[in-house]
Parts: C-alpha cells; sequence; structure tokens
C-alpha cells in the first residue's frame, strides 16, 4: 500500500543516454512533483504539475522533461544524460489546497558514468 | 534562496526533548512555516505546518514566536528512530508557485544513546 512509488530505485547509465524514471501515487492526488537532490544534500525543486498547469524551475535544463499519462502518474525522462544529472531524484504528491502536505516517494539514485 | 536559518547540527540524548530552532526573520504575513524530515535513504517526510498559532501533532509540536520571525520545532521524547535532517520551510501557499517546497541545508539531528 506504498502511497509513492518510483522505479528504478537505481539507474546506472552512460553518458549520452536518454533514460526515463517512473512515479506513480496511490493517494488520488492532483498534484505531482519532481525534485532533485545533488550530492552536497541540496534538495530543489524541478517541476510541480497538474493537470491545470506545468511550473518548471528555469534552472533545469530542457533535456528534462516531465510527462504525466494520467493523474496517478508523473514520470521523468532525461535525454543527453550527463555527468552533472548524477543525484537522488524524488517524486512527490500532494493534494491542491490551502495546506498541500507533500508525501514524497523513496527516491532514485541516477549514477551517470 | 531558503528564507531560513538553522544550525547545522545537534544532538539529543534518547528520551530527552529534542528542540530544533529556525529563524525566518523575513517571512510575510502569508507565509506559513512547515517542516519536513529526511531521514538517512528516504525522501523527505512532512512533521507540523502552522502559520501562527503553537501547533500540536501526534509527531510533535511546533512554537512559533508572536513576531513570528522564529520558530521551535519539538519532538518531545526523542528516540534512535528520530536522528535525520529537519528542514524548516517558509511557504506561501496562496500562489501556484507555492506548491514548490524550497528547502534549505536543514539540521541533522542525531539522537544518541
Amino acid at each position: 500500500d506504498t502511497a509513492v512509488s518510483q522505479t528504478p530505485k537505481y539507474l546506472v547509465t552512460q553518458m549520452g543516454n536518454d533514460k526515463s524514471i517512473k512515479c506513480e501515487q496511490n493517494l488520488g492526488h492532483d498534484t505531482m512533483y519532481w525534485y532533485k537532490q545533488d550530492s552536497k544534500k541540496f534538495l530543489k525543486i524541478m517541476f510541480s504539475y497538474n493537470n491545470k498547469e506545468l511550473i518548471i524551475n528555469e534552472t533545469v535544463p530542457n533535456r528534462f522533461s516531465p510527462k504525466s499519462p494520467d493523474k496517478a502518474h508523473l514520470n521523468l525522462h532525461i535525454n543527453s544524460l550527463e555527468l552533472g544529472d548524477s543525484a537522488v531524484y524524488f517524486c512527490a504528491s500532494s493534494q491542491e489546497g490551502t495546506y498541500n502536505e507533500q508525501f514524497f516517494g523513496p527516491g532514485t539514485r541516477l549514477t551517470v558514468l | 534562496d531558503a528564507k531560513t536559518t538553522q544550525p547545522t547540527s545537534m544532538d539529543c540524548a534518547e528520551g530527552r526533548a529534542a528542540n530544533l530552532p529556525c529563524n525566518h526573520s523575513t517571512i510575510s504575513g502569508n507565509e506559513y512555516v512547515y517542516w519536513y524530515r529526511q531521514i538517512h535513504s528516504q525522501g523527505p517526510q512532512y512533521i507540523i505546518h502552522g502559520l501562527k498559532n503553537n501547533e500540536t501533532n501526534e509527531m510533535a509540536s511546533l512554537i512559533i514566536t508572536e513576531d513570528r520571525k522564529s520558530s521551535t520545532l519539538i519532538l518531545p521524547h526523542a528516540t534512535l528512530r528520530d536522528t535525520a535532517v529537519y528542514y524548516c520551510i517558509v511557504r506561501d501557499v496562496s500562489s501556484g508557485s507555492a506548491r514548490q517546497l524550497t528547502f534549505g541545508s536543514g539540521t541533522q539531528l542525531t539522537v544518541l544513546p
């Protein structure tokens, strides 16, 4: 009965490859997010998305794109992977509203060689 | 631009209260104070939030000063499982971009046996 799940948990790949990370939430939430946590442990928002609006952090390269097949899923596609993309990526979800507590997934550790 | 200042690290004896301070001297009237924590190798977890009144839930208490420029998260009886990085976040929930949490560097709380 995991609330927010991500696959894969670990992803090791070569520079230049294209990869995807999947996220699913079974909480019935209408908003989902992707965060990146780098080697210095700083957590930064990348995207927030609901069926009305996609908000992109302006520092995110356009090689990163979120894709939402339905309300319960928000996948992260990364093209032409670079060494600096190595990080832990967290998906989260919340219900739109004034006090929307966010629920986070377990994270995907991406290593680019 | 996390808008908050927290000590880098703190220790607490198991069974004692852990008091984690946070300064947010530039907080505006629309901004709430949120606390999240991140246990090693896990996703962040919501703890509590408040606007100006003190709040308590099953996990913790939140004390906000009258001028709202600082707050303290209190874990009344810390256990070893409370060892984590604790993030204090101020957030204006009235706008779309407010969905996005802006994490600072947080406080590493270590509960000692």
